[in-house]
């Protein structure tokens, strides 16, 4: 158990909805960062937070947002589904910008 | 080209035997990470280098920074190793790049 937790660990949705993916990081860490694995594509990184801040942006489609709490949980907002959007999504949490990251189990998105 | 290329993709190895898997980037780095992502979809962080090498058990892991090149040994590999292993760049302290991951499957 890395200490990351995510909800939910499943979501089965239609093409056209909205998702919203929760992820609460290991007591301690001010970083968070969320990932994509879909077959297709492997591991893509989307954004990190850090502090609350946007901290880095990466491969994330503007239909997607996310944010960081100040208690330092963070979602990841996904809208206006497609079926491409089928994917686990990742969150992982370091304790600083650059260490180890410590990855939750994953949220499972099915985009029907 | 992918900016990070691991070799092989797929391995399969008996119980006992010595593992190696490779990692090569083409870009400057700050570290480099080895992850292992079990059947189930879980992944756990096996080391983070950004230099020399390092030991946990029976995981061994080196880079060469100069060659931009790194390899995860595994010492008297076991069923329960088998798993997909993942390298990953961190290019700025932010953004981790992946790459497609090894593989592995440990028959009795």
């Amino acid at each position: 158990d890395s200490g990351v937790t995510q909800t939910p660990k499943h979501l089965i949705t239609a093409t056209g909805q909205r998702v919203t993916l929760r992820c609460s990081p290991r007591s301690g860490d001010l970083s968070v960062y969320w990932y994509q694995q879909s077959l297709d594509q492997g591991l893509q990184f989307l954004i990190q937070y850090y502090n609350g801040e946007e901290r880095a942006k990466g491969n994330i489609l503007e239909r997607f947002s996310a944010q960081q709490f100040p208690d330092l949980h963070s979602e990841l907002n996904l809208s206006s589904l497609e079926l491409g959007d089928s994917a686990l999504y990742f969150c992982a949490s370091s304790v600083d910008i650059g260490g180890t990251q410590y990855f939750g189990p994953g949220t499972r998105l099915l985009v029907l | 080209k992918n900016e990070v290329e691991q070799s092989p993709q797929n391995l399969t190895a008996q119980e006992g035997e010595f593992i190696t898997i490779n990692c090569s980037y083409s870009v400057g780095i700050s570290a480099l990470h080895w992850l292992q992502q079990h059947p189930g979809g879980g992944i756990v962080s096996l080391f983070m280098l950004s230099s020399g090498k390092k030991k946990h058990g029976r995981l061994i892991a080196t880079i060469n920074i100069q060659e931009k090149h790194s390899s995860l040994h595994i010492t008297a590999s076991h069923p329960r190793d088998s798993a997909v292993y993942i390298c990953a760049v961190d290019t700025s302290g932010s953004r981790l790049t992946f790459g497609e991951g090894t593989q592995l499957t440990v028959n009795p």
